[in-house]
């Protein structure tokens, strides 16, 4: 079975500074990783994922994560915030097995712009 | 549609009854996940159906939650003798799966149970 830690339930940036959001995963064979956001009452939808292709990863909406195998790590980052980045954010990792093994989420990282 | 749809997508029910909850996955996904997003929390995973295999049921929190999915496609949760802890956003996700992993989920909007 896989984890995955998000660091920080709640990140606060400045519309125009970087946004950067921590994960972290465990897997014991090579993973697939992805992010998600959640805006106020929808559903998830993906942002970006890493599927064992290129190692720097872009996304919708201007965002980028970077899957780093020696640090265990997927952070997901976006040069300059903007008000509409204001949702909850979701590191996944996926590896063989499906189900409650195979897929595991993070539990979320509330981002906050601040005009 | 091309989405996955789910039903209702606001339900308030009294103490004590019994809810049904739809999830129309996209067309040709063999993967269906529940989960359940309590207010301001992650996903708690409940239940996840994969082509004709059984389900894996070890995130069901009590004997009251059951689901099916019929013809692999349509899946209803249900729960029995609702309580208030129950309340919350039963969200549900199809994929393809390919060699046994998870690809992209595709969520529903959720279905917003709240239990007076």
């Amino acid at each position: 079975a896989q984890s995955v830690t998000q660091l920080g339930s709640h990140v606060s940036v400045s519309e125009g500074a970087l946004v950067l959001l921590r994960c972290n995963y465990s897997s014991s064979v090579p993973p697939y990783l992805f992010w998600y956001v959640q805006y106020p009452n929808q559903g998830l939808q993906l942002l970006l994922k890493y599927t064992s292709a290129a190692t720097l990863v872009k996304g919708i909406n201007g965002f980028e994560a970077e899957f780093k195998k020696s640090e265990t790590s997927f952070h997901l980052t976006k040069p300059s915030a903007h008000m509409s980045d204001a949702a909850e954010y979701f590191c996944a990792v996926s590896a063989p097995g499906g189900g409650a093994d195979g897929l595991t989420f993070g539990k979320g990282t509330h981002l906050i712009i601040q005009p | 549609g091309a989405g996955v749809s789910q039903s209702p997508s606001n339900k308030v029910t009294e103490k004590g009854k019994d809810v049904e909850l739809r999830c129309d996955p996209i067309s040709g996904h063999t993967a269906l996940y529940w989960y359940r997003q309590s207010l301001g929390q992650g996903l708690e995973f409940l239940i996840y159906f994969q082509g004709n295999s059984a389900p894996d049921k070890s995130g069901l929190p009590s004997d009251r939650f059951s689901a099916e999915r019929t013809g692999g496609s349509v899946s209803t949760l249900t729960i029995q003798r609702t309580q208030q802890e129950d309340s919350a956003v039963y969200l549900c996700a199809s994929s393809l799966e390919r060699g046994g992993i998870a690809g992209e989920l595709f969520f529903g909007e959720g279905s917003r149970l709240t239990v007076l």
